[in-house]
């Protein structure tokens, strides 16, 4: 079974300021998504990302790939309040079994 | 465009009885998945289904716990005989059949059993 390690675990910032969330892997993946999760609810689904070196940017996030497929990072520009929650990084192992491994998770809290 | 939606939200069982969740995915969404999230563990996967076909069923435990996803109607996720260990948040993910990669969650069941 792939595995995928996030860091940090634990990540308390002040509003405005930038940080990036890590997610690797020894492994290959198909494709990655991100995730955010706040307590009681779902993971919400944030981008894919599916060519090695690929750039996504969703306002003031931005996502990417690692060249080889088995790294990405989540970095996030002028944290506000709002982005406060649990970042998941999944990834596709491919195949027919479409199933995701979820990474370790990374809480952000941040402060007004 | 009503999301995936899980049923009930909090369910309390006794050890010993049965458990049934409820997910209904997205319309047009064929493929239907399970994930368990223990306390201070991260999202595993159980379960992968299409109509009326179990595809991959490699992250369920191999007593107590069955899944189905019927031509008519919700998937179910069925524990019989629940302990302790049971007690967890379950979702539902549900992709489109052009677009597999991609999961949308439900809000989940957060089962606890007493």
């Amino acid at each position: 079974t792939q595995l995928l390690e996030q860091s940090p675990q634990f990540l308390s910032i002040q509003e405005g300021e930038n940080l990036t969330v890590y997610c690797n892997s020894s492994s290959v993946f198909s494709s990655l998504q991100w995730y955010r999760q706040e307590p009681g609810e779902g993971p919400v689904l944030l981008v894919t990302v599916v060519t090695g070196g690929e750039v996504k940017k969703l306002k003031r996030l931005t996502f990417q790939f690692g060249d080889a497929r088995k790294d990405s990072s989540l970095h996030i520009t002028a944290a506000q309040p709002g982005d406060t929650g649990l970042y998941l990084c999944a990834g596709d192992e491919g195949g027919a079994t479409n199933k995701l491994i979820f990474g370790t998770g990374t809480l952000l809290a941040v402060q007004p | 465009n009503a999301g995936v939606m899980q049923n009930p939200r909090h369910l309390v069982r006794r050890r010993g009885q049965e458990a049934r969740l409820r997910c209904s995915p997205m319309k047009g969404h064929s493929h239907v998945y399970w994930y368990r999230q223990l306390p201070e563990e991260g999202l595993k996967f159980m379960v992968y289904l299409q109509k009326e076909n179990i595809i991959d069923e490699s992250g369920m435990p191999k007593e107590r716990f069955s899944a189905e996803f019927p031509k008519e109607g919700p998937s179910i996720l069925r524990i019989q005989q629940v302990v302790r260990g049971d007690s967890a948040a379950y979702f539902c993910a549900s992709s489109p059949p052009w677009r597999v990669t991609e999961a949308f969650f439900g809000q989940g069941t957060r089962l606890t059993v007493v």
